[in-house]
């Protein structure tokens, strides 16, 4: 089946700091990236949505310019937390879908992300 | 405003018995749902979905049912196994979007 990987898997980072995290999709071309962000004992809430080669679409109430997204190619997206706080420590999840539809939506194992 | 919501935060059911996870929403638009299974420190692993055309889908030991007059959705795993252990997602689509639920802590008892 499709793999989604993602890099790091964990990170601990001082505040102010960046931190760029990757999602790979392993073996098929994603034409669309979707970038998550889970709260302890919350739902997955939608970031942003990437598209090779053009803009993110970020949801309202995420700062762009504090969440970087880069989709430059069909199977490598960045996403890039600047100046990092503590209340930026999450599990970020990436997903990556082809042609065929929201429902063919791989995840990647996430990234747990701490801010001291 | 939660659209999507799984109101039971945990549920506990005896192995070889049947489990039986709920979801309502509350957008008429959303035109597809699905279920996901999450293990500690892992992306979802999607299970099972359904068109808003519909009213069941089966596979193996997971059905899923829709009643739209009701906005509500739920998920059968039948006979449930100690892997099937997790947090399961209910999830809604509307543009190629996924809105999710916050999730239910599924324990099969040995």
């Amino acid at each position: 089946g499709a793999v989604v990987s993602q890099h790091p898997s964990w990170v601990i980072c001082k505040s102010g700091t960046s931190v760029k995290i990757e999602c790979r999709s392993l073996d098929f071309q994603a034409t669309t990236m979707f970038w998550y962000r889970q709260f302890p004992k919350q739902s997955l809430m939608l970031m942003a949505t990437s598209n090779e080669g053009s803009k993110a679409t970020y949801e309202q109430g995420v700062e762009k310019d504090k969440f970087l997204i880069n989709h430059a190619s069909l199977t490598l997206s960045t996403l890039t937390v600047t100046s990092a706080h503590p209340e930026d420590s999450s599990f970020y999840i990436c997903s990556a879908s082809t042609l065929a539809g929201v429902a063919t939506q791989y995840f990647g194992p996430g990234t747990r992300l701490l801010v001291l | 405003d939660q659209q999507v919501k799984q109101n039971s935060p945990s549920l506990s059911v005896q192995e070889g018995r049947i489990s039986i996870l709920n979801c309502d929403y509350t957008n008429s638009m959303f035109d597809y749902f699905l279920w996901y299974k999450k293990y500690p420190a892992e992306g979802p692993t999607f299970l099972i979905s359904i068109s808003s055309i519909k009213d069941k889908n089966e596979d193996g030991r997971f059905t899923v049912f829709l009643n739209k007059s009701a906005k509500h959705l739920s998920l059968h795993i039948v006979p449930s196994q100690p892997g099937d252990s997790a947090v399961y997602f209910c999830a809604a689509s509307e543009d190629d979007k996924i809105i999710f639920g916050k999730g239910t802590r599924l324990h099969i008892l040995p």
